[in-house]
Parts: C-alpha cells; sequence; structure tokens
C-alpha cells in the first residue's frame, strides 16, 4: 500500500524569503504521479504543482518549484519570494498510474508566512 | 467554468441522527469524488465515481455511509446513523479523467463542516 508522510507539522517563513516544505513516500510502483495541494483558510483546496514520476526534471510553477527524488522517494516543495498569501495547509499526494487511481494524501504542513 | 458545489456548508447533529451532503461536480467532469477530512489529518478518499459506476469505495465504512450518483452528475454522500467520530469535513472533488495526468486534474468544492454531538 502506498503512504505519504510530511514529517513538518507546522512550519513559518518571513515574506519574501523562501521554505521548503517536505514530503516522503512509499511506493512499489514505478509509474505513477505527485501533487502539492494548497488549502488556505476556509477556502477550498486547489493544486499547486504536479510531477510525474517518469520525468526526471523537476517541475516549476512559477514561485513553486519542486525537487524530485525518486530514488530516495522524496517530493519537497520549494516555495521563493513567500507571500502573505501562501499562508495555508499545505498537502502532497500520490496517485499511481494503473487501475485504481486513489489519491492518498499526506497530513499535510501549515504555513505561515510573517509580515 | 462554474466550480464544484457542495451543500450544507455546515451542519450539526446529534449521534445516531442522519445527514446527507450534495455535491454538484464541473460540467462534463466524468470522475466525481468524496473525500473525509478530519481536523489536523489530509483528505481520505471515501469513494471515486466514474460517471454513475463506483471506482473505488474500499474505505467507505458500508455499515453507516452510502453515496450514489444518479444519472452520473450530482451526487449525495448519506451517513446514517452518525457517530462522534464521523464529524469531519466532507469534501467532494471532481475531474475530467481519473488519473493522474494534467487533464484529470481535481478541482475541490468548498466541502461540508460536519460536527456531530
Amino acid at each position: 500500500a502506498q503512504t505519504v508522510t510530511q514529517s513538518q507539522p507546522e512550519m513559518s517563513v518571513q515574506e519574501a524569503e523562501t521554505v521548503t516544505l517536505s514530503c516522503t513516500y512509499d511506493t512499489s510502483e514505478n509509474n505513477y504521479y505527485l501533487f502539492w495541494y494548497k488549502q488556505p483558510p476556509s477556502r477550498q483546496m486547489i493544486l499547486v504543482i504536479r510531477q510525474e514520476a517518469y520525468k526526471q526534471q523537476n517541475a516549476t510553477e512559477n514561485r513553486f518549484s519542486v525537487n524530485f527524488q525518486k530514488a530516495a522517494k522524496s517530493f519537497s516543495l520549494k516555495i521563493s519570494d513567500s507571500q502573505l498569501g501562501d499562508t495555508a495547509m499545505y498537502f502532497c499526494a500520490f496517485i499511481k498510474n494503473t487501475g485504481g487511481f486513489k489519491t492518498i494524501f499526506g497530513a499535510g504542513t501549515r504555513l505561515f508566512v510573517k509580515a | 467554468e462554474a466550480g464544484v458545489a457542495q451543500s450544507p456548508r455546515y451542519k450539526i447533529i446529534e449521534k445516531r441522527q442522519s445527514v446527507a451532503f450534495w455535491c454538484n461536480p464541473i460540467s462534463g467532469h466524468a470522475t466525481l469524488y468524496w473525500y473525509q477530512q478530519i481536523l489536523g489529518q489530509g483528505p481520505k478518499l471515501l469513494i471515486q465515481f466514474q460517471n454513475n459506476g463506483v471506482v473505488d469505495d474500499s474505505q467507505l465504512p458500508k455499515d453507516r455511509f452510502s453515496a450514489e450518483r444518479l444519472k452520473g452528475v450530482d451526487s449525495t454522500l448519506k451517513i446514517q446513523p452518525a457517530k462522534l467520530e464521523d464529524s469531519a469535513v466532507y469534501l467532494c472533488a471532481s475531474s475530467r479523467g481519473g488519473g493522474g495526468s494534467l487533464l484529470d486534474t481535481q478541482y475541490f468544492g468548498p466541502g461540508t463542516r460536519l460536527t456531530v454531538l
């Protein structure tokens, strides 16, 4: 069975600085997708960034980038130039790409961006 | 395009009562998901529909939870009878397909916060 672990329950960062959120996962699959979702306070969950396991190049979306280490089963999220609007819960998630596309979420990391 | 709609937004009931949640997915999305998010935890998939067929309900407590998606569009999730541990946010999401590709991006509704007293 697949598992997703986020070891940092809570983090804080100063506005304009960079922060990295950690995620590790466990799977025997070779073909899968990894995601970071953002859930702002009292607002809907949205997708931040996704990574296909077969791609070696790390995904980037504006200020958000990932460090995908397939052998280590690690998938960290880096937020550059942090903004107050980045304050949210961040969830790491996994979907295997073979039959039964069940999404597995980690427990989340609460990020506070301080002014 | 309109997002995923859910109602009610909040519900407070006493244990052993029944409750139902409604979800209207984004138009054209074949896949619909119901997640349970207990405070301090990540969402847990309860059931996943592809059109009006069930793809995965392995984590749905079938003795008390039921869900249906009539005509492959709207969906309802019911709890009968509710227990204290059912207190959570129930999230509905939809996607074009059920995989992990860009086209299968899941879009989430605002959720229904259930409190069982």
